[in-house]
């Protein structure tokens, strides 16, 4: 089993509407990530969370510690944010990122 | 915004050459890592590196691999022999520092193709 879980794997959504993206993680953590990779490959860090929610524009992101479960919500969703978004937990005092597989959107006008 | 630059953007290599894939981090930061994803699948950690040693590595992380931080800038990893199978994207990031303050910054990648 996969220590992160998204939901769904793929995303297909119009113009205007509010998505989420769901993340879960079967281990202790202390922070979680929520990263948005492009279609030629870059990855750009979009939250760190450790508790709480967090906001930048029309990106949310949410986490709740004791169900160990994450969401990515984005609202008036723009073609633009099309992209994969990949969830990503670090560990105690571990240095590494474990990735989940992420959520491939797309946005259509 | 400060960035994380990669070199080459593409790299094709013969089997059994050695590689080297080079980043600069953001000059500030202090804490590197390598990553790859291969085609299709999730990124995966490869190594970090911190005050010129190695703090963590993954069992990807053989011996045909290695780091190098060679001038203060940049950042090396090294593929010695490569195969097939080395075939992929590679990530470098750096942070400012470790603990839930600090967030990484990825570079644009480098697609290695081995044929």
């Amino acid at each position: 089993k996969n220590e992160v879980e998204q939901s769904p794997q793929n995303l297909t959504a119009q113009e205007g509407e509010f998505i989420t993206i769901n993340c879960s993680y079967s281990v202790g953590i202390s922070a979680l990530h929520w990263l948005q990779q492009h279609p030629g490959g870059g990855i750009v860090s979009l939250f760190m969370l450790s508790s709480g929610k967090k906001k930048h524009g029309r990106l949310i992101a949410t986490i709740n510690i004791q169900e160990k479960h994450s969401s990515l919500h984005i609202t008036a969703s723009h073609p633009r944010d099309s992209a994969v978004y990949i969830c990503a937990v670090r560990r105690g005092v571990s240095e590494k990122l474990v990735f989940g597989k992420g959520t491939k959107l797309t946005v259509n006008p | 915004e400060p960035e994380v630059t990669q070199t080459p953007s593409h790299q094709v290599t013969q089997m059994g050459q050695e590689v080297i894939l080079r980043c600069v981090p953001i000059s500030n930061h202090l804490y590197f890592y390598w990553y790859r994803q291969i085609l299709g699948q999730k990124v995966e950690f490869l190594v970090s590196f911190y005050n010129n040693e190695i703090s963590e590595k993954s069992e990807i992380f053989d011996d045909q691999f290695s780091v190098e931080r060679p001038d203060g800038s940049n950042f090396t990893l090294k593929i010695r022999s490569t195969k097939l199978e080395d075939s992929a994207m590679y990530f470098c990031a750096s942070r400012a520092g470790t603990g839930g303050d600090y967030g990484y910054t990825f570079g644009s990648g480098t697609r290695l193709t081995v044929v």
